[in-house]
């Protein structure tokens, strides 16, 4: 059983276009990352949200940390084939530092 | 700094060679963390330490076995790896066990 869920798990999409990804829970953290990976590399850590319904933006993507601190979202707006790769959520459940990660969302962005 | 460096990037090795990957940090954090990650699927915690402790063993087979000789660096030792082990080897780092993790690059394995 994964803590954390993530949808969708696969997105192909045109460049321009607007995508959101989901990482949903039953559990509450502590605070929750968001990385993008590209193949054969190291995650890179893109954010870090910590308080209920914080919301931060990175350029033309947007983060949401849910009011229960349960999940999260990623908006990118006008998407890049530069933006291609695998975003995955990640963080520290509430009631320990036990660290999770989410099931992963593979991003294409067709030019 | 938030630079997490691995060596080698590439290793091919047979199922009867022993080998060694390493990770270095110097952020002065003190966990540190081997995952296993296979194509387009999440990373696989396989070891944490924390303050130079294994702290976590997430039931790896004892042909992997790690070493922490001092708060910066961070050693996974192969030995009789089977093909079903080939993937990206990756580390990471965090201030205290649970925060926000660094990765290194990995390292592409290769088991033939």
């Amino acid at each position: 059983t994964q803590l954390l869920e993530q949808s969708p798990q696969f997105l192909s999409i045109q460049e321009g276009e607007n995508l959101t990804v989901y990482c949903n829970s039953s559990s509450v953290f502590s605070s929750l990352q968001w990385y993008r990976q590209e193949p054969g590399e190291g995650p890179v850590l893109l954010v870090t949200v910590v308080t209920g319904g914080e919301v931060k933006k990175l350029k033309r993507l947007t983060f949401q940390f849910g009011d229960a601190r349960k999940d999260s979202s990623l908006h990118i707006t006008a998407a890049q084939p530069g933006d291609t790769g695998l975003y995955l959520c990640a963080g520290a459940e509430n009631t320990g530092n036990q660290f999770y990660f989410g099931t992963g969302t593979s991003l294409t962005v067709i030019p | 700094d938030t630079e997490v460096t691995q060596t080698p990037k590439h290793l091919v090795m047979g199922m009867t060679n022993k080998k060694s990957l390493k990770c270095e940090q110097h952020m002065g954090h003190r966990a540190m963390y081997w995952y296993k990650q296979k194509a387009k699927k999440p990373p696989e915690l396989m070891f944490v330490y924390s303050y130079e402790k294994l702290s976590i063993n997430e039931s790896v087979p004892s042909r992997f076995s790690p070493e922490c000789p001092n708060s910066s660096l961070l050693n996974l030792h192969l030995h009789a790896l089977q093909p079903e082990d080939s993937a990206l080897y990756l580390c990471a780092s965090s201030q205290e066990r649970g925060d926000e993790q660094y990765f290194g690059p990995g390292t592409r394995l290769t088991v033939t």
